[in-house]
């Protein structure tokens, strides 16, 4: 069935370096779309979210960008710190109310 | 405010026992949500309740089975366990059905 899935399951970022963590989605009817990020031993939490009416929204020290061409969206961290080291998860909203969400992105950031 | 809670935070099992895991949402909120996550993978929706009625259910057995009470709190309730049940149970709560859901700590299970 269509899933959300991540490029890449691991990201090792210099200290202080933007990241960007990508996300294909292949359900071209998903209206809404929402970053998470789960540290260890911890449930998911809120970082930003985007509606399909738009391409790019930004918050603190995160923007989000969609482009749905091509059925992409990635999510861009400015200025990487170690508190940003967690597993990163793109989650796409179905029927509209069901989260389907994906493998995940390990973030390592090196100090 | 208090975020979402659910407790246990920690629960071991063995095969053919039964298992209720119990989760409050945020204040206000009236929907709650339900998701397995296995180890090394993303979330998977269980279920999620509005007004304490079943919204809709995922790719689960009926040995799964859920109910929302008038405080809007939630039970999540799995029979007959089996080994492949061990997972992080996650809740999460939203104002509405299709509104941002917020997640807890989770509720992990092991069972043996």
């Amino acid at each position: 069935g269509e899933s959300v899935g991540l490029h890449l399951p691991t990201l090792s970022v210099q200290e202080g370096d933007n990241s960007i963590i990508n996300c294909a989605y292949s359900n071209s009817a998903s209206d809404y779309f929402i970053w998470y990020k789960q540290e260890s031993g911890k449930g998911p939490q809120f970082i930003i979210d985007i509606r399909s009416n738009m391409d790019k929204r930004q918050g603190q020290r995160v923007t989000v960008l969609l482009n749905k061409t091509v059925k992409h969206l990635s999510l861009q961290i400015a200025a990487t710190q170690p508190g940003d080291s967690a597993v990163y998860f793109c989650a796409e909203r179905r029927e509209g109310y069901k989260l389907s969400f994906g493998a995940g992105t390990t973030v390592t950031v090196r100090a | 405010d208090a975020g979402v809670t659910q407790s246990p935070t920690h629960l071991i099992k063995t095969r053919g026992q039964h298992v209720t895991l119990r989760c409050s949402p945020i204040s206000g909120h009236k929907s709650v949500s339900w998701y397995q996550q296995v180890l090394g993978q993303g979330p998977q929706f269980i279920f999620q309740y509005y007004e304490k009625e079943e919204r809709g259910r995922g790719n689960f057995p009926d040995r799964f089975s859920a109910r929302q009470f008038p405080n809007y709190s939630s039970e999540l309730n799995v029979n007959a366990l089996l080994l492949g049940d061990s997972a992080l149970y996650l809740c999460a709560s939203s104002w509405g059905t299709g509104e941002t859901q917020y997640f807890g700590p989770g509720t992990r299970l092991l069972v043996l």
